[in-house]
């Protein structure tokens, strides 16, 4: 089993949509959970951080499950700017590996006029 | 500016020819790390380092060295480049590693 996992799509939705990807991991001991968003192999750049109680920002919400080990972006209103990667990291969770990042290959959605 | 950067951008070379890939942020950013992104792999941490002189093993460090002698300088050492180490190489840093990372624009290497 893969350490982070995500469905790699590609998800095609309308303008104005609302879609959602999963992400899974499986170091319970994870601490540190973020969603990354990645341009046509451009630099991955910081969409948010995810934090236990959840968080918003804007369109874009960001949930964590530590029981069932998943975390969740929901994008809603989507725009044409929307289309990219989105890639899932987590850390590696225990003392001796707490600097070490783990990325899922990344969800492609594309959003259509 | 706040930034990363790499250099080269784009290197093509041939198995054996030793290479260093430099990595350089302005950010005095403690975290650095280097990551390969290869098609349906996604990112993969290759070393990273938490300061200076202190660096570890990621989850595909095989064929690479890293040093970390201060602390704004992180590059790539590839001592003996084979055909599999064709990949987009990322650098990153961050003020510790549960925050948010900084990329550089990538290099592209092509081991022939």
């Amino acid at each position: 089993r893969k350490e982070v996992e995500q469905d790699p799509g590609p998800f095609n939705v309308p303008e104005g949509a609302t879609v959602a990807f999963n992400c899974t991991y499986s170091n319970s001991a994870s601490q540190s959970f973020f969603w990354y968003r990645q341009d046509c192999r451009k630099e991955p750049k910081l969409l948010m951080s995810v934090y236990s109680s959840g968080n918003e920002d804007g369109r874009f919400t960001a949930q964590l499950n530590r029981a069932s080990q998943y975390i969740s972006l929901l994008i809603r209103d989507s725009k044409l700017s929307d289309s990219a990667t989105y890639l899932c990291v987590v850390n590696g969770g225990d003392s001796s590996n707490t600097g070490k990042l783990i990325f899922g290959q990344g969800t492609t959605l594309q959003v259509k006029p | 500016e706040a930034q990363v950067t790499q250099n080269p951008r784009y290197l093509i070379t041939v198995t054996g020819k030793k290479l260093t890939v430099t990595c350089s942020q302005n950010m005095n950013h403690e975290y650095m790390s280097w990551y390969r992104q290869d098609p349906g792999l996604g990112l993969r941490q290759i070393y990273y380092s938490m300061n200076v002189e202190v660096t570890d093993k990621g989850d595909v460090p095989e064929g690479y060295k890293v040093s970390r002698k201060e602390k704004r300088n992180f590059p790539l050492i590839l001592e003996s480049p084979s055909p599999n180490q064709t990949s987009l190489y990322f650098c990153a840093s961050s003020s510790t590693d549960y925050n948010e990372q900084f990329f550089g624009p990538g290099t592209r290497l092509t081991v022939l």
